[in-house]
């Protein structure tokens, strides 16, 4: 029973250059949410996905960030034109349908971008 | 707004229990999260607490109490193993909007 999967592990770009980061949900799970954490900071919350609709991304820088979760295939975080400040960990976790108050979120290994 | 205290780090002997606290600041709730993060890789899902009182899972439990926005993870008969981050959260009004603190490093030592 496979876990959250992300790929790649670590992801070295350029600045200027666009990241895609993906991430595939746990089985049965159709809710996806995408963190940040910075050296020495808490996990920030970005994005919160369903398939084909993205329910609150209030987490988002304005600009150059995007994501999605199509109907087959994994979740994309992308980012474009890369600077040094997006160097992260960025984190994907999956939880199934909610019941009232629970959502347990299961997290991915994370992507390690480092910008040069 | 929200606002997640714990310590920063700290240190244990094999065998002993150690509480690790955390002070939460939240204008809604709707339960409260530990997770474990060993370097490198995923955080781990431990326990979730929205009633108060004590929530025992093995080795592991969880406390919380609403009135004073306060949590705290017990880990007994430390092993090495147990050396990790440990990562309290809340997931507010949202519901699913988790909101994490910079998390306690504990440190087991032999």
């Amino acid at each position: 029973n496979a876990g959250v999967m992300q790929n790649p592990r670590h992801l070295v770009r350029r600045r200027g250059q666009e990241a895609r980061l993906r991430c595939s949900p746990m089985k049965g799970h159709s809710h996806v949410y995408w963190y940040r954490q910075l050296p020495e900071e808490g996990l920030k919350f970005m994005v919160y996905l369903q398939k084909e609709n993205i329910i609150d991304e209030s987490g988002m820088p304005k600009e150059r960030f995007s994501a999605e979760f199509p109907k087959e295939g994994p979740s994309i975080l992308r980012i474009q034109q890369v600077v040094r400040g997006d160097s992260a960990a960025y984190f994907c976790a999956s939880s199934s349908i909610r019941t009232s108050g629970k959502n347990i979120q299961y997290f991915g290994a994370g992507t390690r971008l480092s910008v040069l | 707004g929200q606002n997640i205290d714990q310590p920063t780090e700290m240190t244990a002997t094999e065998g002993a229990i150690v509480q690790i606290n955390c002070t939460y600041q939240t204008s809604g709730f709707n339960g409260l999260f530990w997770y474990q993060q060993h370097a490198g890789e995923a955080p781990t899902f431990l326990s979730y607490n929205v009633l108060d009182g004590l929530e025992e899972k093995g080795r592991f439990s969880s406390f919380l109490s609403r009135s004073k926005g306060y949590s705290y993870l017990l880990l007994k008969e430390l092993q090495m193993k147990d050396s990790a981050s440990y990562l309290c959260a809340d997931s507010g009004g949202s519901n699913y909007k988790l909101t994490f603190g910079k998390g306690t490093l504990l440190t087991v030592n032999p």
